[in-house]
């Protein structure tokens, strides 16, 4: 299973709203990331989880709170959102390696958009 | 901190052309290099990546790519170009386990009938 899974696809919520963007892989692998992709523009990191814990938070506004409740599922936590925040929301993972780096496999994304 | 710059925001090139898709990358330290592919409303899926070893390294789809340390550059071809090919490609680069990988700006390929 090489596979990055993100639920939903699609997301509409209001800007009260509180919703939940959902992640999982089953590789193994020790390192999740929340990408922020808007169109025509290459994705932006948000968050980085390393062992379950958080290990790079690139200065995210506190509406977005990332859990990652164990090694396979990685959450992102939404609430009192922005028109500005709709775009797509991608999930990846790579494995946690010393020596070096290996590739992110990422997600099919979430498409969000606030109205 | 590094950086990649990919000077083509957009290249067009006919079915069966040859075509390179320009990266290049700013780092103090070395490297690793990626390029992944962007279909409409999709992910991002790995062609190919640069670890160590061979400086040309072959990838998915018929792509490959060539990693040259004094140009700092990472320049992905293709020989002949399909209509499939159609995407937003993106250089990547990271330094350090993985994470915090930074993309390029991205390269727009329209293969043309």
């Amino acid at each position: 299973d090489t596979e990055v899974t993100q639920t939903p696809k699609h997301l509409v919520m209001g800007m009260t709203n509180k919703k939940s963007l959902k992640c999982e892989q089953h590789m193994g692998h020790r390192a999740m990331y929340w990408y922020k992709q808007k169109a025509k523009k290459p994705p932006e990191l948000m968050f980085v989880y390393s062992y379950e814990k958080l290990s790079i938070n690139e200065s995210v506004p506190s509406r977005f709170s990332p859990e990652c409740p164990n090694s396979s599922l990685l959450n992102l936590h939404l609430h009192a959102l922005q028109p500005e925040d709709s775009a797509l929301y991608l999930c990846a993972s790579s494995h946690e390696n010393t020596g070096g780096a290996t590739e992110a496999f990422f997600g099919q994304g979430t498409r969000l958009t606030v109205v | 901190a590094q950086s990649v710059t990919q000077l083509d925001s957009q290249v067009p090139v006919f079915e069966e052309a040859p075509v390179e898709l320009r990266c290049n990358y700013s780092s103090s330290v070395s490297v690793y290099l990626f390029w992944y592919v962007q279909y409409p409303n999709q992910g991002l899926q790995l062609l190919l990546k640069y670890l160590s070893g061979s400086t040309l390294v072959k990838g998915i789809n018929g792509f490959e790519a060539e990693f040259n340390k004094s140009q700092t550059s990472f320049h992905l071809r293709k020989p002949s170009v399909h209509i499939s090919d159609t995407a937003e490609y993106f250089c990547a680069v990271t330094k350090n386990y993985g994470q915090n990988f930074v993309f390029g700006p991205g390269t727009r390929l329209s293969v043309l009938p």
